[in-house]
């Protein structure tokens, strides 16, 4: 198994560019979330997708819209990139919402 | 909504010695709380995780306690080792919203 997979690792991208991070998951989970880690801010939730064809929002949305494409797979898009959408962004599943969450090695997002 | 508050910051140690993180929450409804372990680069990924219904959960060398009545939990790693050297996540799921929230971290360094 490959646990969680996020493409691309790494991105730099012009102020209003837009892009879409990818996410899949092979644990047959349930739930997936899209984090973001700032230094000193540990980790805050942008959105998340309890089950297959829902999704909700996290603490910190803007920005972002999110699409739950099937149970596999959980994309996040940025409409137009702002600098301070400069992070490193995690998806996560997990097999339902209160249970251990598995995270993906993360895309390093940087935004000019 | 759920609120984490983690400390210390920065935690160093000498090799053998005991490190203590500790946290505390605000909804008395949460219910879930994992500790989470990043190494420089690299995915979160859960070291220990105790439920509301349990005081106290060991694994090895390390432990991880929690009180309801005053809304706290810690980590406790004993005889610490140099590979323990990371920065470690707690998280409380809130009983009402359902996901983690995550303090902002500890850097914990251990000196051979």
């Amino acid at each position: 198994n490959a646990g969680v997979t996020q493409t691309p690792k790494f991105q730099v991208l012009k102020t209003g560019q837009s892009m879409t991070l990818q996410c899949a998951q092979d644990m047959n989970h349930n739930s997936m979330y899209w984090y973001r880690q700032d230094p000193g801010m540990g980790l805050r939730l942008i959105y998340y997708s309890a089950s297959e064809g829902t999704t909700d929002k996290g603490e910190v949305p803007n920005g972002y819209n999110v699409s739950r494409l099937n149970k596999r797979e959980f994309s996040l898009r940025l409409e137009s990139a702002a600098p301070s959408q400069t992070s490193v962004y995690f998806c996560a599943s997990s097999v339902w919402e209160s249970y251990e969450q598995y995270f993906g090695p993360g895309t390093r997002l940087t935004v000019t | 909504g759920e609120n984490v508050e983690q400390h210390p910051s920065t935690l160093s140690v000498q090799e053998g010695d005991s490190a203590v993180i500790k946290c505390t929450y605000s909804d008395s409804a949460s219910n879930y709380f994992p500790w989470y372990k990043q190494e420089l680069g690299k995915r979160p990924q859960l070291i220990i995780d105790i439920r509301s219904n349990v005081g106290e959960k060991k694994d090895q060398r390390i432990a991880v306690t929690l009180n309801k009545t005053a809304k706290h939990f810690s980590l406790h790693i004993t005889e610490t080792q140099p590979e323990d050297s990371a920065v470690y996540f707690c998280a409380a799921r809130g009983g009402s919203q359902g996901n983690l929230i995550f303090g902002k971290g500890t850097k914990l360094s251990v000196k051979p």
